[in-house]
């Protein structure tokens, strides 16, 4: 079974600053997907960033950038010139088309203050 | 990417009764799901909706509680049924386009919070 762990269940950033939000997971697929969802407030979801697993270059976003280290199993999110609108909660997700659905991690809840 | 939208947004029902949550897709997809998130929580999958069968349920979810239709590739309904106030919960409908550069990304409703009293 597919585990997506998120190991900072909150962080605070000053605006303009960076951040950098942790997920680790654990499977035993090679082709497989991972993604970084926001969700504000409103409760929206959004698609932030996705990374395909056979990509060794890692995904980039305008201000949002990924650091997928295969080997470690590893997939973080790097937030550039952080913006008040940055304030959400960002779930890790996983995706395999043998499972053929999304886990997601247990959250981190970004604040980006003045 | 596909804009969901569902409807009620949020609805207050009382111990017994049922809500019906319906969901459209703007786009033709090949699979929708449900899910529930518990506030500040991160999000549960109650089941995969298919279309023209029944749905395919995870575990600690059954048919009986959260019926689901899903009659054609752009629509899907969940019932929660005989509501308790352990139901209050946000419900979130999802799908994924399953083709073309978008087929492994998942896109979500604007979810519906139900208050069960």
């Amino acid at each position: 079974a597919q585990t997506v762990t998120q190991s900072q269940p909150e962080m605070s950033v000053q605006e303009a600053e960076t951040v950098t939000l942790s997920c680790t997971y654990d499977t035993s697929e090679n082709n497989y997907y991972l993604f970084w969802y926001k969700q504000p407030p409103s409760r929206q979801m959004i698609l932030v960033i996705r990374q395909e697993a056979y990509k060794q270059q890692n995904a980039t976003e305008n201000r949002f950038s990924v650091n997928f280290q295969k080997a470690a199993k590893s997939f973080s999110l790097k937030i550039s010139d952080s913006q008040l609108g940055d304030t959400a909660m960002y779930f890790c997700a996983f995706y395999t088309g043998t499972a053929s659905k999304l886990t997601f991690g247990t959250g981190t809840r970004l604040q980006v203050t003045l | 990417s596909a804009v969901i939208s569902q409807k009620p947004s949020r609805d207050i029902c009382q111990r017994g009764t049922s809500l019906t949550i319906q969901c459209q897709v703007d786009s033709q997809v090949t699979m929708m799901f449900w899910y529930r998130q518990q506030p500040g929580q991160s999000l549960t999958l109650i089941a995969t909706a298919n279309q023209g069968s029944e749905a395919t349920y995870e575990s600690g979810f059954v048919i009986d509680k959260f019926p689901i239709s899903r009659p054609n590739l752009t629509f899907s309904t969940l019932t929660v049924s005989n509501l308790s106030p352990e139901d209050s919960s946000i419900y979130l409908c999802s799908a994924r386009a399953g083709a073309g550069r978008e087929r492994n990304e998942q896109f979500f409703g604007p979810g519906t919070r139900l208050t069960v009293l």
